[in-house]
């Protein structure tokens, strides 16, 4: 059984940076990618990056550059997602997901229970 | 402004059939990257409902297809349920983003 358990909720600051991880269990971790998908409050998924661990390659999407960085340690199966500069639009819950390393197009077939930051003075 | 483009909601009785569409463009959908379909009920973690435009996950029912043509793709639910009310979310991969997947806005799914 595929799970992704990541961890607690969190308070920032705004100007400070925040990491989640995500430890995977059931499967093969180094045969996956794991993605960090935000959801802001009522608002829809935004795709941020991913990271093949089994090469700890990390791509992100343009909106993000700069400010996440994406990491994965293989020996213990966990992937964390680090966002830096944080404003009040970062707050969000942040699901990490997993997806198939083949195919052009992946799909996300497990997700994670999702993590709630705010962001807050 | 999402990448992907699906109508904010849709509606049906139970028992109806409802279709979710979901545009894209020439670099994502219409060039021929597969689209995916996630079911969100509230408070929890989108689930895969459709892969590769028309496959389901095992345990999804029958009831819920997928299909694409050209630069746009659609999510068909008939028997409509109760328990089918959710926010229902396209997604792909675009080309032209840097490698990135790229999500539709979400339609939200009421069964009156």
């Amino acid at each position: 059984q595929v799970q992704l358990v990541q961890s607690g909720a969190e308070v920032k600051k705004p100007g400070s940076s925040v990491k989640v991880s995500c430890k995977a269990s059931g499967g093969t971790f180094s045969s996956y990618t794991i993605s960090w998908v935000r959801q802001a409050p009522g608002q829809g998924l935004e795709w941020m990056g991913r990271i093949i661990p089994i090469l700890g390659i990390a791509n992100y999407a343009q909106k993000f550059q700069g400010r996440v960085t994406i990491t994965a340690d293989k020996s213990t199966s966990t992937a964390y997602m680090e966002l830096s500069s944080l404003r009040s639009e970062d707050t969000a819950v942040y699901y990490c997901a997993r997806a198939d390393l083949s195919g052009s197009s992946p799909y996300f077939d497990y997700w994670g229970q999702g993590t709630l930051v705010t962001v807050s003075s | 402004q999402s990448v992907l483009t699906q109508p904010p909601s849709v509606s049906g009785a139970p028992g109806q059939r409802v279709t979710i569409s979901c545009t894209g463009s020439s670099s994502n959908i219409g060039a021929g990257y597969d689209v995916h379909w996630y079911q969100q009920l509230p408070g929890t973690a989108p689930k895969l409902l459709i892969y590769g435009n028309s496959n389901r996950p095992s345990g999804v029912p029958d009831r819920f297809s997928g299909s694409k043509s050209g630069t746009s793709a659609s999510l068909a639910i008939t028997g409509l349920q109760a328990e089918d009310e959710a926010d229902y979310y396209c997604q792909s991969y675009d080309s032209s983003l840097s490698g990135s997947s790229v999500f539709g806005g979400g339609t939200k799914l009421t069964v009156l």
